[in-house]
């Protein structure tokens, strides 16, 4: 019960910059966010997560909304490197993983 | 060089057969979980470890049996009572808490004919 909601797919053009959207309606107050992207045939790989503000790292930028049913993953500048498929979980003691988006970087 | 290391990374098995599934850290990590992936699906969470000597069942367990003896490894049996055992299978590890990331191994790639 993964319980975040996210479009099944994704297409962002090369050098542009990309918002992921993501629904979480029931969160709880204690529940983290996070999110974490794969690529074909490999392991997820850690790309942020975040409890009510705002974050960034080196990756990307996580926008909670100030109600925290939605948040946005942010990728600055997309490079065809970071097409794959993105993850928003709802972290509550474990990681429950849903279907994730389709992200498509256009050269 | 840290990191989680999943062996083998094809495996072929006969119907019937059990197999186990290595997964190593070298993290000190607690946490380790192990999950499974079908095509164009998301992850399944399977069983989970918190500390040596203990686990629990994710949401997928039946068919499967896991083993925490020590604090590097877990592994994973399939058991000849998984009906449908084919999948990508993904082990992680974490400091256990939910505000803080997993680091995943490049995954077994499970094939029962």
């Amino acid at each position: 019960d993964a319980k975040t909601t996210q479009p099944n797919s994704m297409e962002s053009n090369e050098e542009e910059p990309v918002h992921l959207p993501c629904n979480h309606s029931t969160i709880s107050g204690t529940d983290y966010i996070h999110w974490y992207r794969q690529l074909p045939s490999q392991g997820p790989e850690y790309v942020i997560h975040g409890l009510t503000s705002n974050v960034n790292n080196r990756m990307a930028s996580l926008a909670i909304a100030e109600d925290r049913k939605s948040s946005t993953l942010i990728l600055h500048r997309a490079t065809l490197r970071d097409a794959a498929v993105y993850y928003c979980i709802r972290a509550n003691s474990k990681l429950t993983f849903g279907k994730g988006i389709t992200l498509s970087v256009r050269p | 060089d840290g990191g989680i290391t999943q062996s083998p990374k094809y495996l072929f098995r006969k119907e019937g057969q059990n197999v186990t599934l290595s997964c190593e850290q070298n993290l000190n990590h607690d946490a380790m979980y192990w999950y499974r992936q079908d095509p164009g699906q998301g992850l399944r969470l399977i069983y989970y470890s918190q500390i040596v000597n203990d686990f629990q069942k994710g949401d997928i367990a039946e068919g499967y049996s896991v083993s925490r003896e020590k604090k590097e490894s877990f592994p994973l049996t399939v058991t000849s009572a998984q009906k449908n055992p084919t999948a990508f299978y993904l082990c992680a590890s974490s400091i256990w808490g939910v505000n803080t990331e997993a680091f995943f191994g490049q995954g077994t790639r499970l094939t029962v004919v």
